[in-house]
């Protein structure tokens, strides 16, 4: 398996552009999430899915973040509008029932200008 | 609730001297507890995991973790450090109420000076 797949790898953009962030997860995981990782926060969970549904959304930080999963091997994150104060690196992770053990892509670095 | 802490930012050792990174966590169940580590513009890794079974865990790279319930520790180590061991380094706990929380600790960044 190639492993969580994240695109883009980097995004410069700038204030107030739309940013959409891609993931592929392992194929047959269950579980899907999102993190954001900053130097300030650090890690931070941002939601979740299981079996495609949103199940914990508590981590977005406001309404101009959303996540989608239209299916079993893909989901995004978008910023709409995006602030300078969104510059991070964002992962998406996956793994499978009854395991703690997540798998990571290696991260979207955005940074908005 | 769970809880997990690191309690050094920073460690610093030279190449070929062991490894001590250190991670306390709290749980009022019997915890899962892992350590993944990050090399720099690297995503995360799985070094190891704890699930109940051997107390003594080791993992990929030469590490090895021991869960000590008595002292609620969940310490990582390495007998000799190398160069590539440096990277950031995450102590996480998991809960056996939910199926998806894992609670992060804040990172250790190991530096091995030559």
């Amino acid at each position: 398996d190639a492993g969580v797949i994240q695109s883009p790898r980097h995004e410069v953009t700038e204030m107030g552009q739309e940013v959409t962030l891609r993931c592929k997860p392992i194929s047959g995981h269950d579980y899907l999430f999102w993190y954001r990782q900053t130097m300030m926060r650090g890690l931070e969970l941002l939601i979740y899915f299981n079996n495609n549904v949103p199940i914990d959304d508590s981590g977005m930080p406001e309404d101009r973040f959303s996540a989608k999963m239209p299916n079993a091997s893909f989901s995004t994150l978008k910023i709409q509008p995006s602030e300078p104060r969104d510059s991070a690196v964002y992962f998406c992770a996956s793994r499978g029932l009854n395991t703690g053990e997540l798998f990571f892509g290696e991260g979207s670095r955005l940074t908005v200008l | 609730a769970q809880s997990v802490t690191q309690l050094d930012s920073h460690v610093s050792v030279s190449e070929g001297t062991p490894v001590l990174l250190r991670c306390n966590y709290s749980s009022s169940y019997s915890p899962s507890l892992f350590w993944y580590v990050q090399h720099p513009n690297k995503g995360l890794q799985l070094l190891l995991k704890y699930t109940s079974a051997a107390t003594l865990v080791k993992g990929i790279n030469g590490f090895e973790a021991e869960f000590k319930k008595s002292e609620t520790s969940f310490h990582l180590t390495k007998p000799s450090a190398h160069m590539s061991d440096a990277a950031e380094y995450f102590c996480v706990v998991k809960g056996m109420d939910s199926n998806y929380q894992l609670i992060w600790g804040a990172g250790t960044k190991l530096i091995i000076k030559p």
